[in-house]
């Protein structure tokens, strides 16, 4: 089971750059991984997904080393509503018949953003 | 809109009562997932299933039994509840164990 470490909390304040990094000592060759944000009494949302080096879209960066043992999340300048609790969550495609053992959340990491 | 619907959104039952959750997909997904969040806690999966077969059970007390009659649907019975049984209970789809697609969640109260 390819659990996952991240700080608890963070703080930031608006307009700040943020990046959390997630801890996947033991990832497998076929697990992605993949970045949730959570808003109070809400379902987690996809932020964003990959599998190595740099994923870029429209509201966060992905940066997965060589080794793939951890990643960072970059938040560029965050505000506000963009307090939550992040998630980083590493897994790999099902087949047919086969079973989940690598879907694991984790705690997340409280972001807040003050003004 | 994730295109997954969760019904009730909110639910108050007593100890003695059977109620249904519901979660629907229109994302052609293929697996679904039973989630339970306590507060200040962090999810915690209680079931898959893939291809409308239950892969995992993680050790969840059998008054909670899951149903997955086709793909698109997937229900959670609740019967005899207990109070530390309150929390949001999330639905999930994905395609193949691949990004996860969540539900708005039902807020459940057990008195």
């Amino acid at each position: 089971l390819a659990k996952t470490t991240q700080p608890i909390s963070m703080d930031s304040y608006e307009g700040q750059e943020v990046n959390i990094t997630c801890s996947h000592n033991n990832i497998a060759t076929n697990d992605y991984i993949t970045w949730y944000q959570q808003f109070p009494s809400q379902g987690p949302r996809f932020i964003i997904q990959g599998y190595k080096t740099k994923v870029t879209n429209e509201v966060a960066s992905l940066f997965i080393p060589a080794d793939r043992k951890s990643s960072t999340l970059s938040l560029p300048r965050v505000s506000l509503s963009d307090t939550a609790v992040y998630y980083c969550l590493v897994g790999g495609l099902l087949d047919r018949g086969s079973t989940l053992g690598r879907l694991y959340f984790g705690r997340g990491t409280q972001l807040t953003v003050w003004p | 809109e994730t295109g997954v619907t969760q019904t009730p959104r909110h639910l108050v039952m007593g100890m003695t009562n059977k109620k249904s959750l519901k979660c629907e997909q229109h994302l052609g997904h293929n697996a679904m997932y039973w989630y339970k969040q306590s507060a200040k806690k962090p999810l915690e999966l209680m079931f898959v299933y893939n291809f409308k077969e239950q892969t995992e059970n993680n050790s969840v007390p059998s008054r909670f039994s899951p149903e997955c009659p086709n793909s698109s649907h997937l229900f959670l019975h609740l019967h005899t509840l207990q109070p530390e049984d309150s929390a949001l209970y999330l639905c999930a789809s994905s395609f193949r164990g691949d990004t996860q697609y969540f539900g708005p969640g039902t807020r459940l109260t057990v008195l």
